[in-house]
């Protein structure tokens, strides 16, 4: 079965400052998919990034960046110029392409400090 | 647009009552997820529709009935609840085309529930 780790239940960064978010996951499974989700305090739960496991390129979305490293089976987030509004739960996920079922890393808190 | 609505915001009933929760999506999608989550933890799938056909149920106590009437619409219906059942539920939608499940969920607000 696979697991996914969040080892920082909670975080901080000063605003406009770079924050990286750790995950790790163990999975047998050589394709799947890997996710961060944001839910903020009024909980809806947003996609921020997406990463499929064939791609060596890391995805990349404005302030919002990964490290995949496959081998390690790591999947970090990168905030960068953190704002205000990046404050939030941020849930990272892993898809298996055989059940289809998303399983979620136990959560960071994110604070950003103005 | 990725939106996925859920009536209502905010659920009180009694453990006698019955109650349903509803989730739409004018995406397209043909895979509707219902989740529970708990405060300060992440969601626990309960239940998996793709192509209007229940294909998961995470072992969910029979009090919890979901119903997808059809592909833009997810029912799920509550019946004799337990205070523990307070929860927050969402309900997520994704592509779920038959060849593939490396498609993306996209979740509703949720719907607040408060079981006295």
């Amino acid at each position: 079965a696979q697991t996914v780790t969040q080892s920082q239940p909670e975080m901080s960064v000063q605003e406009a400052e770079t924050v990286t978010l750790s995950c790790t996951y163990d999975t047998s499974e050589s394709d799947y998919y890997l996710f961060w989700y944001k839910q903020p305090p009024s909980r809806q739960m947003i996609l921020v990034i997406r990463q499929e496991a064939y791609k060596q390129q890391n995805a990349t979305e404005n302030r919002f960046s990964v490290n995949f490293q496959k081998a390690a089976k790591s999947f970090s987030l990168k905030i960068s110029d953190s704002q205000l509004g990046d404050a939030a739960m941020y849930f990272c996920a892993y898809r298996s392409l055989n059940t289809g079922k998303l399983i979620f890393g136990q959560g960071t808190t994110l604070q950003v400090k103005p | 647009d990725t939106e996925v609505t859920q009536t209502p915001k905010h659920l009180v009933m009694g453990m006698t009552n019955k109650k349903s929760l509803k989730c739409e999506q004018h995406m397209g999608h043909r895979a509707m997820y219902w989740y529970k989550q708990k405060a300060k933890k992440p969601p626990e799938l309960m239940f998996v529709y793709s192509y209007e056909k229940l294909s998961i149920n995470e072992s969910v106590p029979s009090r919890f009935s979901p119903e997808c009437p059809n592909s833009s619409l997810l029912n799920l219906h509550l019946h004799a609840l337990q205070p523990e059942d307070s929860a927050l539920y969402l309900c997520a939608s994704s592509q779920g085309t038959r060849s593939s499940f490396a498609d993306t969920q996209y979740f509703g607000p949720g719907t607040r529930l408060t079981v006295l």
